[in-house]
């Protein structure tokens, strides 16, 4: 079946680092993409997404590109900042059953 | 607007009580989505609604897990017969149509708790 994989945190910057979490997915077809992020005590928020191969996401100065040929869906942003700590999840659109299959997160913590 | 609202916020139960966690959907949504999330297995889906038709209930772990949408509106989430490892957070979401460019849209959840 359909699957998502991130690389592994905790991850832990310095504010104006650059950032780079990994996703890789496997699914029949060509599913939209979705980066999720989840702060302290919040709940899961729409971060970016994208619906086809080539398709850019961005928001908040986070940006990710939807590649077909290496099946992937890196998240980077340039400089990250303290307010950016918080777990991020990676996730695609299973086209036959409707939901969304996570990855298994990762934890970002950004040190001023 | 109003986002997806969940209650209660924390439930505490004893094992083999049954629970109740209800969401709110956005006003005009017609897809809904439980999820559940838990240190040991990440985010799972549980169950799907899509306008009048039949749930997809694929993604429930055992027959103790059911859920209704009433009036293509509210949903409740009961599990009975509680047990330790239905401890988790139960998520809810919303989206306009349900297709796959969609934006599901999350509630809080309900942190439930089986002593």
């Amino acid at each position: 079946g359909d699957s998502v994989t991130q690389m592994e945190g905790p991850v832990t910057l310095s504010e104006e680092a650059f950032l780079t979490i990994n996703c890789t997915y496997t699914a029949t077809g060509y599913p939209s993409l979705f980066w999720y992020v989840q702060y302290p005590g919040e709940g899961l928020q729409l971060l970016l997404k994208a619906t086809k191969a080539d398709d850019k996401g961005s928001n908040k100065g986070f940006e990710a590109t939807y590649r077909k040929e290496t099946t992937s869906f890196h998240l980077e942003k340039g400089s990250v900042q303290v307010s950016d700590s918080a777990v991020y999840f990676c996730a695609l659109y299973d086209n036959q059953g409707g939901k969304l299959i996570f990855g298994q997160g990762t934890e970002l913590s950004v040190k001023p | 607007g109003a986002g997806v609202s969940q209650s209660p916020s924390n439930k505490v139960t004893e094992k083999g009580k049954d629970v109740e966690l209800r969401c709110d959907p956005i006003s005009g949504h017609t897809a809904l989505y439980w999820y559940r999330q838990s240190l040991g297995q990440g985010l799972e889906f549980l169950i799907y609604f899509q306008g009048n038709s039949a749930p997809d209930k694929s993604g429930l772990p055992s027959d103790r897990f059911s859920a209704e949408r009433t009036g293509g509106s509210v949903s409740t989430l009961t599990i009975q017969r509680t047990q330790q490892e239905d401890s988790a957070v139960y998520l809810c979401a919303s989206s306009s149509w349900g297709g796959g460019t969609d934006t599901q849209y999350f509630g809080p959840g309900t942190r439930l708790t089986v002593l």
